[in-house]
């Protein structure tokens, strides 16, 4: 059975650093694509990035080019989302998810991290 | 680059059919497949459609997608309709520069 577990909740102030995870299981994780969706409080669907594991090929929204930043550790089918220095405005639900080469599209997602920036 | 544009919010009574539409601002609908996500309040999305018009498996034959060249959208239809159904609905396509494209998602209501 295909998995992506995300990392737990979490509750920063402005300007600390984080790292949140998403690890996949029942595939070869290696071979799918890994993009970072975010949604904001009450608010839609964002791309953010996306990593290719087997290479760590990596593409980011214009959006979010240079606030974030993917990676990717293929030794325990990990991939990763973290931030410098937050901002309250990075308060959002995160979801980690497998993209189909296929159609481009997206055929698991993982249940999310919620992350809490606020002093 | 393009945007994907649905409605606000749609409303329909149980048993009954509901579509929600995605228009795609520029360049064909037909270019790059679109898919369908579901998002219960509280929760995951999960893929209801994908190429354009497949159901995965588990996902009840009471969804269907379809794309018209000539409105150059999409659509997403639920019949006989349920309460489980009332959530969030998202279409994705993609764009070479940025990747995922999603539209604004449509807010479902089975009343």
């Amino acid at each position: 059975e295909v998995q992506l577990v995300q990392s737990g909740a979490e509750v920063k102030k402005p300007g600390e650093s984080l790292k949140i995870s998403c690890k996949g299981s029942g595939y070869s994780f290696t071979s799918y694509w890994i993009g970072w969706v975010r949604q904001m409080p009450g608010k839609g669907l964002e791309w953010m990035g996306i990593i290719y594991p087997g290479d760590s090929d990596t593409r980011y929204s214009p959006s979010f080019q240079g606030q974030v930043t993917i990676s990717a550790d293929k030794s325990i089918s990990t991939a990763y989302l973290q931030w410098s220095s937050l901002k309250a405005s990075d308060t959002a639900m995160y979801y980690c998810a497998r993209k189909v080469e296929a159609v481009a599209g997206i055929d698991y997602w993982g249940q999310g991290t919620l992350v809490t920036v606020s002093s | 680059n393009f945007m994907l544009t649905q409605p606000h919010s749609v409303s329909e009574s149980p048993g009954k059919t509901v579509t929600i539409s995605c228009t795609r601002s520029s360049g064909s609908i037909a270019s790059n497949y679109v898919q369908w996500y579901q998002q219960r309040p509280g929760s995951a999305p999960t893929t209801v459609i994908y190429e354009d018009n497949q159901r995965p498996s588990g996902v009840p034959d009471r969804f269907s997608g379809s794309i018209d060249s000539s409105s150059n959208s999409a659509s997403l239809t639920i019949s006989g309709l349920k309460t489980e159904d009332e959530a969030d609905y998202y279409c994705q396509s993609y764009d070479s520069s940025t990747n995922w494209v999603f539209g604004g998602g449509t807010k479902l209501t089975v009343l």
